[in-house]
């Protein structure tokens, strides 16, 4: 049983385009996120939710924006891709803002 | 494919002890290492890494780590623990190539008794 689980593992889009990732996680937690890993493989934090509640936004294109239906579940959605957008996108949950990570196993997007 | 173990789900020290928090990786070929700290209040904040070159790297806070190819291992270590050092400890994982994700442990949980 996969804790927090994030769809689709690759994505291979046209710039422009608009895409959406989606993020699970069944442990009941009440704090989800997004991170993304740069290109040195460094994470950094880009947005948290607790409860579905915006908790952390760091600073991102506001072409990002993360939509959380429950509490369950934070997807990401991309506006006009841009090469720069190339990386990977993990989610990860908690059940609170400072317990524990859970990390999803990552989403490789290919912005070509 | 890559995976990391870290063996230890928790371990408590006494303030001003040594520490080793072990990390085990499974990859084909030489790894990117990383050691994450995960304190309250403070998010995700990289401790320190290893690429090439020598193979006992030092990060911040005092911490240092050491990468044995022959035991597949990328131990943490600091010679004397502090309070303020207690937090999650997350052992992770990456291929050279491209944009290939970081693999994470479960993590460790340190506490620190005085």
């Amino acid at each position: 049983d996969t804790a927090v689980s994030q769809t689709p593992k690759y994505l291979v889009t046209q710039m422009g385009n608009d895409k959406s990732i989606k993020c699970e996680q069944n442990l009941g937690h009440d704090t989800m996120y997004w991170y993304k890993q740069d290109s040195k493989k460094f994470l950094k934090i880009m947005f948290s939710y607790n409860n579905k509640e915006l908790i952390i936004n760091e600073t991102v294109p506001n072409r990002f924006s993360p939509k959380s239906p429950d509490k369950a579940h934070l997807n990401l959605h991309i506006n006009s891709l841009e090469l720069g957008d190339s990386a990977v996108y993990f989610c990860a949950s908690s059940q609170g803002a400072n317990e524990k990570l859970f990390f999803g196993s990552g989403t490789q997007l290919s912005v070509l | 494919a890559q995976s990391v173990t870290q063996p230890d789900i928790h371990i408590t020290v006494s303030e001003g002890a040594s520490l080793e928090l072990r990390c085990n990786y499974s990859y084909g070929a030489t790894p990117y290492l990383f050691w994450y700290v995960q304190s309250p209040g403070q998010g995700l904040q990289l401790l320190l890494k290893y690429f090439s070159g020598d193979t006992l790297v030092q990060g911040i806070k005092g911490f240092e780590a050491e990468f044995k190819r022959s035991q597949s291992s990328f131990n943490l270590r600091k010679p004397s623990v502090h309070w303020s050092d207690a937090a999650e400890y997350f052992c992770a994982v990456a291929g050279y190539s491209g944009n290939t994700p970081l693999v994470f442990g479960k993590g460790t949980r340190l506490s620190v008794i005085a």
